[in-house]
Order: structure tokens, then sequence, then C-alpha cells
């Protein structure tokens, strides 16, 4: 069985620090692998996504991870916060021929000035 | 485009009734989902559809059920309220045609049953 887990559930950054939102993934078969955003009272959106070809992935608003099969890792990291990052980020994985995600706990990340 | 519309966005029920969660899509996905979010649980399929009168359980069907008869909405039914069913209820789709699709969220269904 497919599983995710996110370390921690809250990580606080400085405005203009690195953000980094651990994700380890469980599957017996070549995983996909995704990162949605949540901002509060809204769905999720999708971040960025790894399917097959280049481990390093980047998605919107300047975020990008990179998948990383020897730890089975897809960790999440922007250079720079912003205070309009400050959201629940979740990563997912799914397998091949099914369409079925399976997500983490979700990690909440505060943004301070 | 609207996509992923969802209502009402608040609802209060008392232990033992019953309600209908609506989900409308205008992007014309074949898939649609329902999950729901408990805090520090992440999100749960109930329950998905992979096309007009095809529907399966997900993770956590108990006490929930389903109809898909058009390719635009896919309503999840609340027979017999429980406190346990407290949670915020998202659908979700996704076009169909490949395994890495994106999935499109709605902007969820607050419900509390007391």
């Amino acid at each position: 069985a497919q599983s995710v887990t996110q370390l921690g559930s809250h990580v606080s950054v400085s405005e203009g620090a690195l953000v980094l939102l651990r994700c380890n993934y469980s599957s017996s078969v070549p995983p996909y692998l995704f990162w949605y955003v949540q901002y509060p009272n809204q769905g999720l959106q999708l971040l960025l996504k790894y399917t097959t070809g280049a481990t390093l992935v980047k998605g919107i608003n300047g975020f990008e991870a990179e998948f990383k099969k020897s730890e089975t890792s897809f960790h999440l990291t922007k250079p720079s916060a912003h205070m309009s990052d400050a959201a629940e980020y979740f990563c997912a994985v799914s397998k091949v021929g099914f369409q079925k995600l399976v997500f983490g706990t979700g990690t909440r990340l505060l943004v301070s000035p | 485009n609207a996509g992923v519309t969802q209502t009402p966005k608040f609802r209060i029920l008392k232990i033992g009734q019953s309600m209908t969660l609506q989900c409308a899509q205008d992007m014309n996905h074949n898939y649609m989902y329902w999950y729901r979010q408990d805090p520090g649980m992440g999100l749960k399929l109930i329950y998905y559809s992979v096309g007009a009168g095809i529907t399966d359980k997900g993770e956590v069907p108990n006490g929930y059920n389903v109809s898909r008869s058009t390719t635009e909405d896919f309503p999840l039914r609340l027979e017999l309220a429980a406190p346990s069913q407290t949670s915020v209820y998202f659908c979700a789709s996704s076009p169909g045609l490949a395994d890495t699709d994106t999935q499109y969220f709605g902007p969820g269904t607050r419900l509390t049953v007391l």
C-alpha cells in the first residue's frame, strides 16, 4: 500500500528565508508525486507534480521539489519565503494505473515578517 | 469558467438528519471525487466516479452514498448524520485521461453534526 509521511505539522520561517517542507513516500512501484497547497478557507490547488523524467520539478509561485528515489523523498523548497506563502501544504502519491491520490497529513507554513 | 462548485458552504445538522452535498463541474471531466478533511489527518477519499453511472468506494465510504447521473454532477448523500461526520468535505474532478492528471478541487463544505 502507498503512504505519505510529512515531517512537521507546522513549519515557521521568516520572510525571505528558505522554505523546506519534507515529504517521504512508501510505494512498491514507481510513484507519481504531487504537492498541493491550500490557502485559508479554500480548496486545494496543484503546486507541482513529478511523473517521469527530470527529477527536479518546478512549480508555481517559485516552488520546486526534487524526487530522490534512493531516499524515497520529494521535499518541497522555495529559496525565499513570502508572506503570501502562508498556507497548508499537502504531499500526495499515486501510482501507475490508478488515479486515486493518497495524501499526507499536511504541513502548515507560517511566515513571519 | 466556474471550475468545481460546491453547495452549501456551511451546514449544521442534528444527529440522525440527512442531507445532500452538491458538487458540479463545468470542465467536462470524466473523474470526480469526494474527500473529507479532518484536522491533522489530511484528506481521505470517500467515493469516486470514473463516469456517469459508475461509482466506487474510497477509503472511508461508511455512512455515505453517491450517484452520478450526469458528467457534471456528483452529489454526496448523508443518510443518518453522526457527530463523526463533522468535517470539511471537498469535491474534486480530473479529466480521466492519464494517471498523472491534476485534480481540481472545489472550495469545500464545512459540516457540523450536533
